[in-house]
């Protein structure tokens, strides 16, 4: 199987902590993107980093991409209860034509 | 402009009968997918249609899975005979191409009694 895989499973912080996910995936990728899901419905997409980019910022989340390592991390500082939810990495290799996704990280954020 | 849409947004089915769900993507969009996500999973890849090329049909669980997309935009997943094991969250998404973010249709909710 292609599909990558996160960790941890599930993460519970308290509000204003830093949240960190990690994602690993198989084969050469293109680019990978993270994803956020509310209410097990339609995902939102929060970042999209290239495979010649190392890191990319966009307001409090912060994604780095290690190739060497064929991993990646997303890293929400200042939490707030209103993150709470499920973040998936999808990954889209070179070949194939479409995006993997991994099993997800379940974030609760505690007021 | 309006994002992507999927109808019905709950179906409800007995086994052994056929359904259809409905995508409308966002208009101009040359790339569809379908996705399958069961309680608390990932997303499960189905199908996908890039412009008019042949459509990657490599997900579909069995040959009782069909998806048809009419003129490059509404997209229609039919399964026949229904399961009970079909019963899942189907999620339709269309990208501007075919590696650039994808914008996620609210889902079907399938149940199959």
């Amino acid at each position: 199987s292609q599909q990558g895989e996160e960790d941890p499973q599930a993460l519970s912080i308290q509000e204003g902590e830093n949240a960190t996910m990690n994602c690993s995936y198989k084969t050469s990728i293109n680019n990978l993107q993270w994803y956020r899901q509310n209410s097990g419905r339609g995902l939102v997409h929060l970042i999209l980093i290239r495979s010649n980019e190392r890191e990319k910022h966009s307001g409090r989340l912060r994604v780095t991409l290690d190739t060497s390592k064929k991993s990646s991390s997303l890293l929400i500082t200042a939490s707030r209860a209103a993150d709470t939810a499920s973040y998936f990495c999808a990954s889209y290799y070179n070949q194939g034509g479409k995006l993997i996704f991994g099993q997800g990280t379940e974030l609760s954020v505690k007021p | 402009g309006a994002g992507v849409s999927q109808s019905p947004s709950n179906k409800v089915t007995e086994k052994g009968k056929d359904v259809e769900l409905r995508c409308d993507p966002i208009s101009g969009h040359t790339a569809l997918y379908w996705y399958r996500q069961s309680l608390g999973q990932g997303l499960e890849f189905l199908i996908y249609f890039q412009g008019n090329s042949a459509p990657d049909k490599s997900g579909l669980p069995s040959d009782r899975f069909s998806a048809e997309r009419t003129g490059g935009s509404v997209s229609t997943l039919t399964i026949q005979r229904t399961q009970q094991e079909d019963s899942a969250v189907y999620l339709c998404a269309s990208s501007a191409d075919r590696d650039n973010e994808q914008f996620f249709g609210p889902g079907t909710r399938l149940t199959v009694l």
